[in-house]
């Protein structure tokens, strides 16, 4: 069964540094989101992806945020300049279609030090 | 302003017997709403979705309810087993916008 996939599951760096987090969706979907969730906390929207732009973000998305759909592939967040409340899992997900179910990949966990 | 309340205390039953976990939201008109299973350290795993027209939905063991006027949704899991001792988030669209909104979760626990 087709799944989504995440790289790498985990990733340490130190505070001010930049980091990409990179996500496979399902071949055939259309939509791309990406979610964290902060230990012990819910899950939270980041950011959906369609047609090669931003369709929408949240408001934990701000300028040290950005997506890119580099290649056919690949879908990445990367993260400017990290700071020690950016430590969370980062969920990719996708979808087939506009209201259709979100997949979700088995995460990054970031921990910035 | 827009709540939505899973129950945060665990939930205890034994093998065998039927799980019924909660969703209640308020300040919302959702579309759609999704359930997914979360293993500690694992990303949320989709098991069903049910849309605003539909009142019951069925897979196997589970079954989801979907009550627009007291605004809930209903989780059910019959013969339960210990391998479905996991935490269940209830997440709804958000009409219009294409995210989706977590409710916190309810951890079930099941004993053999």
């Amino acid at each position: 069964e087709p799944e989504v996939t995440q790289t790498p599951s985990h990733q340490v760096t130190q505070m001010g540094q930049e980091v990409i987090l990179r996500c496979v969706p399902i071949s055939n979907h259309l939509y791309f989101y990406w979610y964290r969730q902060i230990l012990g906390q819910k899950v939270e929207f980041l950011v959906s992806f369609y047609n090669n732009e931003i369709s929408e973000k949240s408001e934990i998305f701000d300028d040290q945020f950005s997506v890119e759909r580099p290649d056919g592939s690949n879908f990445t967040l990367k993260i400017r300049s990290t700071k020690l409340e950016d430590s969370a899992m980062y969920f990719c997900a996708s979808s087939e279609g506009r209201e259709e179910t979100q997949y979700f990949g088995p995460g990054t966990r970031l921990l910035v030090l | 302003s827009q709540k939505i309340e899973q129950n945060s205390e665990a939930l205890n039953i034994q093998e065998g017997k039927t799980a019924t976990l909660t969703c209640n939201y308020t300040n919302y008109s959702p579309a759609y709403l999704q359930w997914y299973r979360q293993d500690p350290g694992r990303g949320p795993v989709f098991l069903l979705l049910i849309r605003e027209n539909e009142k019951e939905k069925r897979k196997e063991r589970l079954k989801v309810t979907f009550d627009t006027t007291l605004k809930q949704s209903l989780f059910h899991i019959t013969a339960s087993q210990p391998a479905d001792s996991a935490t269940y988030l209830c997440a709804l669209d958000s009409r219009g916008f294409q995210k989706l909104v977590f409710g916190t979760g309810t951890r079930l626990l099941v004993s053999p």
